[in-house]
């Protein structure tokens, strides 16, 4: 079974830009959760998808935004990119909900230059 | 506060020393899952527990609910453990910071 699968995985963008990532989950699995990770705060929740409805939502700006298509597929979109936006965006699947066990992707490195 | 915490943040050992990498939470949770995250990002699952005691290979996973406190042990350590292990609280998206375990031969 192929695993999580993010695009692009290294981007350069530059302030005020936007930016979209793309997450494949396992097949089979229906929830997508979204991270970040910085040096200085660790891994921080973005959102949670299940079957296309935002499920739960961590403490980011509007900025931050997601959705999930009908095969599960799921992108986020930060737009008005800051020097801050500036870490490692990572994905998360798991057959029901963030309470399994999850199965991460390989992330999408983000420099905001 | 943080509502899951680590210690120790960085740990440097000996290969085949017995290592303990410790987690306090504050919130109420259904399981505790803990990650290996090596260089250059990917981040593995490791033990998802609820209760008790979990073992796989030379990774032992121990939880007390009462304590609200969990521990990660890795027995006769080899360099391949050098990697950040994260503690999370996955049902309300809480993280631990990270021990960063570097073994050296």
């Amino acid at each position: 079974k192929a695993g999580v699968t993010q695009t692009p995985r290294y981007l350069i963008k530059t302030r005020g830009q936007q930016v979209t990532l793309s997450c494949s989950p396992i097949s089979g699995h229906r929830s997508v959760s979204w991270y970040q990770q910085t040096p200085g705060q660790g891994l921080q929740f973005l959102f949670e998808y299940f079957s296309e409805t935002q499920r739960n939502k961590g403490n980011f700006p509007g900025r931050f935004s997601g959705r999930q298509f009908s095969n599960s597929r799921s992108e986020m979109n930060v737009s008005t990119l800051e020097l801050g936006d500036s870490a490692l965006y990572l994905c998360a699947s798991s057959l029901a909900g963030a309470g399994e066990t999850q199965y991460f992707g390989p992330g999408t490195r983000l420099l905001v230059l | 506060k943080n509502e899951v915490e680590q210690s120790p943040q960085n740990l440097t050992a000996q290969e085949g020393e017995f290592i303990t990498i410790n987690c306090s939470y504050s919130v109420g949770i259904s399981a505790l899952h803990w990650l290996q995250q090596h260089p250059g990002g990917g981040i593995v699952s490791l033990f998802m527990l609820s209760s008790g005691k979990k073992k796989h290979g030379r990774l032992i996973a121990t939880i007390n609910i009462q304590e609200k406190h969990s521990s990660l042990h890795i027995t006769a350590s080899h360099p391949r453990d050098s990697a950040v292990y994260i503690c999370a609280v996955p049902n309300q998206f809480y993280f631990g910071t990270g021990t960063s375990l570097t073994v050296i031969p």
